[in-house]
């Protein structure tokens, strides 16, 4: 049993170009999300998905696009990247409506030079 | 909106003591959720304890227990025994009960354990 798989583990990208952020799980977890971590700041909620064709914003969106087209997968966009994006990334996921904890992938460290 | 306040940036305890590290946060919900995270140097997010607000007794997982005032909105961990193990960072974090499951963090407390 993966878990919550995130990928690549580490990126490095020039301002301006665009990247995706792989995020897959194997429980069939109806709720999935999007965190970045920045230091002194903890983690804050990006985007976050109640199920298939369902995305909503969190506290921090501007600069980044979701979907989740399966239950499986929640992919995280940058279109131009930005060094303020410069940034720990975390997926979770979780059965949805339940008192479960939500299962971390392992995080990708994205720098934006 | 909820907040989650940690005051203490970084902890440093001789191993084998006990340490508290101290959580308030800020909500208009009657029932929630709080949780302690351990991130250590691998990056990884680990669950270590979970609290029910509609739960007066508090939470205990081995070396690990909270001391949760509903009232006070305060929410401390303690470690009793502390090993080199548990050097890490913790983040508090709150989640509502209803609604989409919206974890808010609060800034993280650095621990470290000293031999």
């Amino acid at each position: 049993n993966a878990g919550v798989t995130q990928t690549p583990k580490f990126q490095v990208l020039k301002t301006g170009q665009s990247m995706t952020l792989q995020c897959a799980q194997d429980m069939n977890h109806e709720y999935m999300s999007w965190y970045r971590q920045d230091p002194g700041m903890g983690l804050r909620l990006i985007h976050y998905s109640v199920g298939a064709g369902i995305t909503d914003q969190g506290e921090v969106p501007n600069g980044y696009n979701v979907s989740r087209s399966t239950t499986e997968d929640f992919p995280l966009r940058l279109l131009s990247a930005a060094p303020s994006q410069t940034s720990v990334y975390f997926c979770a996921s979780s059965p949805q409506y339940s008192n479960q904890p939500q299962h971390f992938g392992d995080g990708t460290r994205l720098s934006i030079l | 909106a909820q907040t989650v306040t940690q005051s203490q940036p970084e902890m440093s305890v001789q191993e084998a003591e006990t340490v508290t590290l101290s959580c308030t946060y800020d909500t208009s919900e009657n029932n929630y959720y709080l949780f302690w995270y351990k991130q250590p140097p691998s990056r990884q997010m680990i669950l270590v304890i979970r609290q029910e607000a509609y739960k007066q007794q508090n939470a205990t997982e081995n070396r690990f227990s909270v001391n949760f005032q509903k009232a006070a909105k305060s929410f401390s961990l303690k470690i009793s025994d502390s090993q080199l193990g548990d050097t890490a960072m913790y983040f508090c974090a709150f989640m509502r009960i209803q609604g989409a499951q919206k974890l808010v963090f609060g800034q993280g407390t650095r621990l470290t354990i000293n031999p």
